[in-house]
């Protein structure tokens, strides 16, 4: 199956610091998500795009609908020790499943 | 409000030995329902799909199978496990043609020895 792109693999931040992280397909996409997984845990929807060049806020979380829907983008201000964790990207259209992206982990240092 | 159960959380099986994973839905109906395998914490690997009773996708030939014999109910099994079957594995449901995405279990996480 379809894998979508994810950069940077891994992260290791102060706490404090904002990050950006990034998504991409080869294929355009009228919907993208951003999960979140804590460490043994099932992963959890964070924010939901559905228009090109849209930007939704989740609190800290920013992220945005490529203009090409083939990328998608998300941003985390003023990063906490929470925040630890692998951020997932998917994409998916009208009635056909999603698919997701490689990951990327988040280590937060206090 | 629909839940989506997994069991068991943890499992530790010798080699040669048969699985079986359960996953279940609450408060919806007619549900798409996923298995997913992730290894080493990294990305989400589709395993099956189902959308209605009896209909199971297969997206990577393995040593592995799905059934559906209840409309919330999601069944992964093998008859003789590998090593190379472990794994953190996730079910996860959604809305037929909604693009809300899914909704994951808190998963099972595998261990063959």
């Amino acid at each position: 199956g379809q894998q979508l792109n994810q950069s940077p693999q891994s992260m290791f931040i102060q706490e404090g610091e904002d990050v950006s992280m990034n998504c991409t397909s080869s294929s355009i996409f009228n919907t993208w998500l951003w999960y979140k997984q804590d460490p043994g845990e099932g992963p959890v929807l964070l924010i939901a795009l559905y228009k090109a060049g849209e930007l939704t806020s989740n609190g800290r979380l920013t992220a945005q609908f490529g203009i090409t829907r083939k990328d998608s983008f998300l941003n985390i201000s003023a990063s906490i020790p929470s925040d630890v964790g692998i951020y997932f990207c998917a994409g998916g259209n009208t009635g056909n499943q999603f698919y997701f992206g490689t990951g990327t982990s988040l280590t937060v240092i206090p | 409000s629909q839940t989506i159960h997994q069991w068991p959380a943890t499992l530790v099986q010798p080699v040669g030995s048969p699985l079986s994973l359960e996953c279940t839905v609450e408060g919806t109906s007619n549900p798409n329902l996923y298995w997913y395998r992730q290894a080493a914490g990294r990305g989400l690997q589709l395993l099956f799909y189902s959308v209605g009773i009896g209909q199971i996708s297969s997206e990577v030939p393995q040593n592995l199978s799905a059934s559906r014999p209840q409309d919330r109910q999601f069944i992964l099994s093998s008859k003789k496990l590998l090593l190379s079957d472990s794994g953190f594995y996730l079910c996860a449901w959604s809305e037929g043609h909604r693009l809300d995405g899914y909704t994951f279990g808190s998963g099972t996480r595998l261990t063959v020895v």
